[in-house]
Protein backbone atom coordinates (compact mmCIF):
# COMPACT_ATOMS: atom_id res chain seq x y z
CA UNK A 1 0.00 0.00 0.00
CA UNK A 2 0.98 3.72 0.20
CA UNK A 3 3.72 4.17 2.68
CA UNK A 4 3.07 7.77 2.61
CA UNK A 5 0.18 9.61 3.99
CA UNK A 6 -1.25 12.96 3.21
CA UNK A 7 -2.95 15.36 4.94
CA UNK A 8 -5.25 17.18 4.70
CA UNK A 9 -7.12 15.25 1.71
CA UNK A 10 -8.72 18.10 0.88
CA UNK A 11 -8.18 21.95 1.59
CA UNK A 12 -10.17 24.84 0.49
CA UNK A 13 -9.28 28.49 1.10
CA UNK A 14 -10.01 32.05 -0.01
CA UNK A 15 -7.83 33.68 -2.25
CA UNK A 16 -4.56 35.50 -1.04
CA UNK A 17 -4.91 32.40 2.27
CA UNK A 18 -2.31 30.51 2.47
CA UNK A 19 -2.22 26.51 1.87
CA UNK A 20 0.09 23.77 3.54
CA UNK A 21 -0.07 19.96 3.04
CA UNK A 22 1.83 17.13 5.02
CA UNK A 23 3.36 14.08 3.99
CA UNK A 24 4.34 11.82 6.40
CA UNK A 25 5.93 8.52 6.71
CA UNK A 26 6.59 5.70 9.29
CA UNK A 27 9.96 4.81 8.48
CA UNK A 28 12.75 7.21 7.07
CA UNK A 29 12.74 8.35 3.39
CA UNK A 30 15.65 8.52 1.30
CA UNK A 31 13.99 11.37 -0.64
CA UNK A 32 10.59 12.66 -1.05
CA UNK A 33 8.96 14.28 -4.35
CA UNK A 34 6.01 16.74 -4.79
CA UNK A 35 3.76 16.87 -7.66
CA UNK A 36 1.38 19.56 -9.24
CA UNK A 37 -2.03 18.00 -11.14
CA UNK A 38 -3.90 20.47 -12.27
CA UNK A 39 -8.15 19.36 -12.78
CA UNK A 40 -7.74 17.31 -16.14
CA UNK A 41 -4.54 17.02 -16.47
CA UNK A 42 -1.74 14.80 -15.70
CA UNK A 43 0.80 15.08 -12.41
CA UNK A 44 3.75 17.21 -13.31
CA UNK A 45 6.97 17.46 -10.89
CA UNK A 46 7.35 19.85 -8.75
CA UNK A 47 10.96 19.36 -6.96
CA UNK A 48 13.34 16.71 -5.18
CA UNK A 49 14.01 17.11 -1.45
CA UNK A 50 17.34 14.68 -0.18
CA UNK A 51 18.53 16.13 2.67
CA UNK A 52 17.43 16.23 6.43
CA UNK A 53 15.83 19.61 7.01
CA UNK A 54 16.17 20.84 3.38
CA UNK A 55 14.11 23.74 2.24
CA UNK A 56 13.30 24.81 -0.78
CA UNK A 57 11.91 27.95 -2.40
CA UNK A 58 9.88 28.75 -6.38
CA UNK A 59 8.35 31.33 -5.95
CA UNK A 60 5.52 31.17 -3.35
CA UNK A 61 6.06 27.37 -2.65
CA UNK A 62 8.36 26.18 0.03
CA UNK A 63 8.83 22.86 0.29
CA UNK A 64 10.74 21.05 3.65
CA UNK A 65 12.09 17.84 4.83
CA UNK A 66 12.13 17.19 8.03
CA UNK A 67 14.90 16.68 10.32
CA UNK A 68 13.95 13.09 10.95
CA UNK A 69 13.03 12.79 7.23
CA UNK A 70 10.05 11.31 7.76
CA UNK A 71 7.95 14.05 6.77
CA UNK A 72 7.45 16.79 4.75
CA UNK A 73 5.59 19.81 3.82
CA UNK A 74 4.75 22.21 1.08
CA UNK A 75 3.11 25.85 1.54
CA UNK A 76 1.73 28.18 -0.55
CA UNK A 77 1.89 31.86 0.37
CA UNK A 78 -0.67 33.82 -0.60
CA UNK A 79 -2.77 31.14 -2.84
CA UNK A 80 -3.75 32.34 -6.08
CA UNK A 81 -6.35 30.86 -8.55
CA UNK A 82 -3.95 29.32 -10.40
CA UNK A 83 -3.24 27.19 -7.68
CA UNK A 84 -5.95 24.91 -7.63
CA UNK A 85 -5.17 21.18 -8.29
CA UNK A 86 -4.49 18.34 -6.23
CA UNK A 87 -0.71 17.62 -4.87
CA UNK A 88 1.01 14.71 -4.31
CA UNK A 89 3.98 13.44 -2.56
CA UNK A 90 5.67 11.12 -3.43
CA UNK A 91 8.91 8.28 -2.51
CA UNK A 92 11.06 6.86 -4.49
CA UNK A 93 12.19 2.98 -3.87
CA UNK A 94 15.50 1.17 -3.51
CA UNK A 95 14.33 -0.61 -6.80
CA UNK A 96 13.47 2.69 -8.56
CA UNK A 97 9.57 2.47 -7.82
CA UNK A 98 7.45 5.43 -6.46
CA UNK A 99 5.00 5.51 -4.15
CA UNK A 100 2.16 8.04 -3.87
CA UNK A 101 0.31 9.67 -1.33
CA UNK A 102 -3.55 10.00 -1.87
CA UNK A 103 -2.93 13.77 -2.61
CA UNK A 104 -4.14 16.82 -1.27
CA UNK A 105 -7.21 18.47 -3.31
CA UNK A 106 -7.03 22.51 -3.04
CA UNK A 107 -9.65 24.99 -4.71
CA UNK A 108 -9.56 28.69 -4.38
CA UNK A 109 -12.25 30.74 -4.02
CA UNK A 110 -11.65 34.16 -5.73
CA UNK B 1 11.10 18.42 -25.17
CA UNK B 2 10.25 15.59 -23.15
CA UNK B 3 7.43 13.85 -24.10
CA UNK B 4 5.25 10.37 -22.72
CA UNK B 5 2.09 9.47 -24.64
CA UNK B 6 -0.36 6.67 -24.33
CA UNK B 7 -2.35 5.38 -27.15
CA UNK B 8 -5.89 6.00 -26.34
CA UNK B 9 -7.39 9.03 -24.54
CA UNK B 10 -10.94 7.17 -23.66
CA UNK B 11 -11.57 3.75 -23.70
CA UNK B 12 -14.68 1.79 -23.72
CA UNK B 13 -14.47 -2.17 -23.48
CA UNK B 14 -16.52 -4.70 -22.16
CA UNK B 15 -16.13 -7.60 -19.54
CA UNK B 16 -14.19 -10.41 -20.33
CA UNK B 17 -12.47 -8.76 -23.47
CA UNK B 18 -8.25 -8.13 -23.48
CA UNK B 19 -7.09 -5.11 -22.90
CA UNK B 20 -4.22 -3.33 -24.05
CA UNK B 21 -2.33 -0.20 -23.06
CA UNK B 22 0.12 1.14 -24.96
CA UNK B 23 3.29 3.95 -23.88
CA UNK B 24 5.88 5.26 -25.41
CA UNK B 25 8.54 7.86 -24.23
CA UNK B 26 11.19 9.66 -26.50
CA UNK B 27 13.88 10.37 -23.76
CA UNK B 28 16.01 7.33 -23.66
CA UNK B 29 14.81 6.82 -19.76
CA UNK B 30 15.41 3.56 -17.96
CA UNK B 31 12.66 3.32 -15.51
CA UNK B 32 8.97 2.96 -16.90
CA UNK B 33 5.83 2.83 -14.41
CA UNK B 34 2.36 2.14 -14.72
CA UNK B 35 -0.82 4.00 -12.11
CA UNK B 36 -4.02 3.87 -11.81
CA UNK B 37 -5.76 6.75 -10.22
CA UNK B 38 -9.19 6.77 -8.13
CA UNK B 39 -10.98 9.80 -6.41
CA UNK B 40 -9.11 9.53 -2.73
CA UNK B 41 -6.75 7.27 -3.53
CA UNK B 42 -3.97 9.14 -5.45
CA UNK B 43 -1.69 7.24 -7.73
CA UNK B 44 -1.26 3.58 -7.10
CA UNK B 45 1.49 1.65 -8.55
CA UNK B 46 0.79 -1.28 -10.55
CA UNK B 47 3.86 -2.43 -12.46
CA UNK B 48 6.97 -0.81 -12.80
CA UNK B 49 10.23 -1.61 -15.01
CA UNK B 50 13.88 -0.49 -14.54
CA UNK B 51 14.89 -1.64 -17.75
CA UNK B 52 14.17 -3.84 -21.27
CA UNK B 53 11.96 -7.29 -20.46
CA UNK B 54 12.59 -6.86 -16.64
CA UNK B 55 9.46 -6.06 -14.64
CA UNK B 56 8.30 -5.53 -11.07
CA UNK B 57 5.18 -5.78 -9.01
CA UNK B 58 3.81 -2.84 -7.77
CA UNK B 59 1.18 -2.66 -4.96
CA UNK B 60 -1.74 -3.73 -7.30
CA UNK B 61 -0.35 -6.07 -10.16
CA UNK B 62 -3.65 -8.53 -9.63
CA UNK B 63 -5.74 -8.86 -12.86
CA UNK B 64 -2.90 -6.97 -14.78
CA UNK B 65 0.69 -7.74 -16.76
CA UNK B 66 2.71 -6.13 -18.51
CA UNK B 67 5.58 -5.86 -21.59
CA UNK B 68 8.85 -3.86 -22.12
CA UNK B 69 10.04 -5.24 -25.17
CA UNK B 70 11.84 -2.54 -26.39
CA UNK B 71 13.19 0.70 -23.81
CA UNK B 72 11.13 3.22 -25.12
CA UNK B 73 7.85 1.35 -24.97
CA UNK B 74 6.10 0.10 -21.85
CA UNK B 75 2.70 -1.99 -22.44
CA UNK B 76 -0.01 -3.12 -19.65
CA UNK B 77 -2.00 -5.63 -20.39
CA UNK B 78 -5.97 -6.76 -18.93
CA UNK B 79 -6.13 -10.02 -19.21
CA UNK B 80 -9.68 -10.31 -19.11
CA UNK B 81 -11.45 -6.71 -18.28
CA UNK B 82 -13.70 -6.48 -15.02
CA UNK B 83 -15.84 -3.28 -14.27
CA UNK B 84 -13.40 -2.81 -10.38
CA UNK B 85 -10.74 -2.15 -13.35
CA UNK B 86 -12.62 0.77 -14.62
CA UNK B 87 -10.30 3.88 -14.01
CA UNK B 88 -7.59 6.02 -15.00
CA UNK B 89 -4.49 5.17 -16.42
CA UNK B 90 -1.27 6.97 -16.46
CA UNK B 91 1.69 5.95 -17.53
CA UNK B 92 5.34 7.66 -16.14
CA UNK B 93 8.93 7.17 -17.46
CA UNK B 94 11.93 8.33 -15.20
CA UNK B 95 15.69 8.56 -15.69
CA UNK B 96 18.01 7.68 -12.84
CA UNK B 97 20.38 4.22 -12.17
CA UNK B 98 22.28 3.24 -9.30
CA UNK B 99 21.59 6.10 -8.07
CA UNK B 100 22.70 8.42 -10.10
CA UNK B 101 19.97 10.79 -12.51
CA UNK B 102 17.35 13.09 -11.30
CA UNK B 103 14.19 10.34 -11.37
CA UNK B 104 12.00 12.86 -12.04
CA UNK B 105 8.92 11.25 -13.42
CA UNK B 106 7.33 12.63 -16.45
CA UNK B 107 3.87 11.48 -17.03
CA UNK B 108 1.50 10.85 -19.74
CA UNK B 109 -2.02 12.50 -20.36
CA UNK B 110 -3.49 9.19 -19.39
CA UNK B 111 -5.95 6.56 -20.74
CA UNK B 112 -9.67 7.05 -19.27
CA UNK B 113 -11.15 3.60 -19.45
CA UNK B 114 -14.23 2.33 -18.98
CA UNK B 115 -15.57 -1.34 -18.90
CA UNK B 116 -19.12 -2.12 -18.99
Amino acid sequence: GQQVMQIPQYQHVQEGEDFTTYCNSSTTLSNIQWYKQRPGGHPVFLIQLVKSGEVKKQKRLTFQFGEAKKNSSLHITATQTTDVGTYFCARRGYANDMRFGAGTRLTVKP
Amino acid sequence: DVKVTQSSRYLVKRTGEKVFLECVQDMDHENMFWYRQDPGLGLRLIYFSYDVKMKEKGDIPEGYSVSREKKERFSLILESASTNQTSMYLCASSFGRLGLGSYEQYFGPGTRLTVT
